[in-house]
């Protein structure tokens, strides 16, 4: 069965203390990786997509990496503004319509 | 661009009501979708669109109905609302199926009481 686990569940950090949240996927053919930033209220803000193990993708302070098992989002020097849960998604092969959503990682970064 | 917009943001019904929740996009995409989000459950798909007059169950159907009368248009139809149908709402739009990523709109708080 598809799946898709994120960890930590939630992450506090204090401003410039970097870190990563992993999203580790379990998915027959995988035809994309998708990062997402959901602020509380808000609708998922996309972030990246990774299509292939061993690529790489900026934006700011987050960049996302992909392997044959997981994505990491590494956050470097976060700001409070990051503040957000970050989601994960997958599309696999055979059901290219649909999105596999993992639980979201929430991270609070102080100030 | 407005992008992906939902109407209404919010809305209370007792046990028994039906309503309709509408999603617009104005980004000419093919494919539309609807979600559900609930604590500790993620995003669940429930019901998705490859193109006008075209509509299709995902993970979670029941209870719910679509249409797809206009390309740009997704109407999330709940007959007999229940209590276990409260919850976030969220109508997402992608390109196709080679350009998969998905653009979601600001959500829908449905109360089922």
């Amino acid at each position: 069965e598809d799946q898709v686990t994120q960890s930590p569940e939630a992450l506090r950090l204090q401003e410039g203390e970097s870190s990563s949240l992993n999203c580790s996927y379990t998915v027959s053919g995988l035809r994309g990786l998708f990062w997402y930033r959901q602020d509380p209220g808000k609708g998922p803000e996309f972030l990246f997509t990774l299509y292939s193990a061993g690529e790489e993708k900026e934006k700011e302070r987050l960049k996302a990496t992909l392997t044959k098992k997981e994505s990491f989002l590494h956050i470097t020097a976060p700001k409070p503004e990051d503040s957000a849960t970050y989601l994960c998604a997958v599309q696999a092969e055979v059901s290219s319509y649909k999105l596999i959503f993992g639980s979201g990682t929430r991270l609070l970064v102080r100030p | 661009n407005a992008g992906v917009t939902q109407t209404p943001k919010f809305r209370v019904l007792k046990t028994g009501q039906s309503m309709t929740l509408l999603c617009a996009q104005d980004m000419n995409h093919e494919y539309m979708y609807w979600y559900r989000q609930d604590p500790g459950m993620g995003l669940r798909l429930i019901h998705y669109s490859v193109g006008e007059g075209t509509t299709a169950k995902g993970e979670v159907p029941d209870g719910y109905n679509v249409s797809r009368l206009k390309k740009q248009n997704f109407l999330l139809g709940l007959e007999s609302a229940a209590p276990s149908q409260t919850s976030v709402y969220f109508c997402a739009s992608s390109y196709g199926v080679t350009i998969r990523t998905q653009y979601f709109g600001p959500g829908t708080r449905l109360t089922v009481l």
